[in-house]
């Protein structure tokens, strides 16, 4: 059973646009969400995360959104650049401080043409 | 800083072996996870050391195990390979437990082959 869904395999947009990666979750003790970018390869490197108790956390290029409603967090990246092709993931964290382990969606391959 | 260094980043087994992979952490950072990826699962947890105790455990068979020494530093043995253990193994660090919501810093993961 997939907790956090990341439901688009790959996304390919042009340098200088906006990229727009989705993450869904099902689990409403989720409180703390993360977005890694992962290069082949390479580990995961940490990019922005978010805390439940907010809606918009922004980093330079990157911005995140989370709609607790909806279950569902964004990240925005703009402007997007060639560099920025990678796999993409989202990961949550529950509120029980026993079992806080980070769950895992699948990965977006974004890939920014010039 | 050095980041989390892993080794090594390449093996190649056979069914029925068994194998130690090592990770050592950023300088200061207590918490170290491990986790599988394989393409059609995504990363999933296998466990979580602090302080020498393992935190949490993944959904995973007794022949994987783990363990931390007491410069953080951390080990994961897999016994009785199978060819479906053929995975990328990645440790990740933070300074504290994983319940201080402090991101996790990864290193570049051991590439296990089983033939």
């Amino acid at each position: 059973d997939q907790q956090v869904k990341q439901n688009s395999p790959s996304l390919s947009v042009q340098e200088g646009r906006i990229s727009i990666l989705n993450c869904d979750y099902t689990n409403s003790m989720f409180d703390y969400f993360l977005w890694y970018k992962k290069y082949p390869a390479e580990g995961p490197t940490f990019l922005i995360s978010i805390s439940s108790i907010k809606d918009k956390n922004e980093d330079g290029r990157f911005t995140v959104f989370l709609n607790k409603s909806a279950k569902h967090l964004s990240l925005h990246i703009v402007p997007s650049q060639p560099g920025d092709s990678a796999v993409y993931f989202c990961a949550a964290s529950p509120a029980t401080r026993a079992n806080r382990k980070l769950i895992w969606g699948l990965g977006t391959s974004l890939a920014v043409n010039p | 800083k050095a980041g989390v260094t892993q080794t090594p980043r390449y093996l190649i087994k056979t069914r029925g072996q068994q194998v130690t992979l090592s990770c050592s952490p950023i300088s200061g950072h207590r918490s170290v996870s491990w986790y599988q990826q394989t393409p059609g699962q995504g990363l999933q947890f296998l466990f979580e050391y602090f302080s020498e105790t393992q935190r949490n455990k993944g959904n995973f068979p007794g022949r994987f195990s783990g363990r931390q020494f007491s410069n953080s530093r951390s080990e994961m043995n897999v016994s009785t390979l199978e060819l479906g253990d053929s995975a990328l193994y990645l440790c990740a660090s933070s300074p504290g437990a994983s319940g201080s919501n402090q991101p996790q810093h990864f290193g570049d993961g051991t590439r296990l082959s089983i033939l």
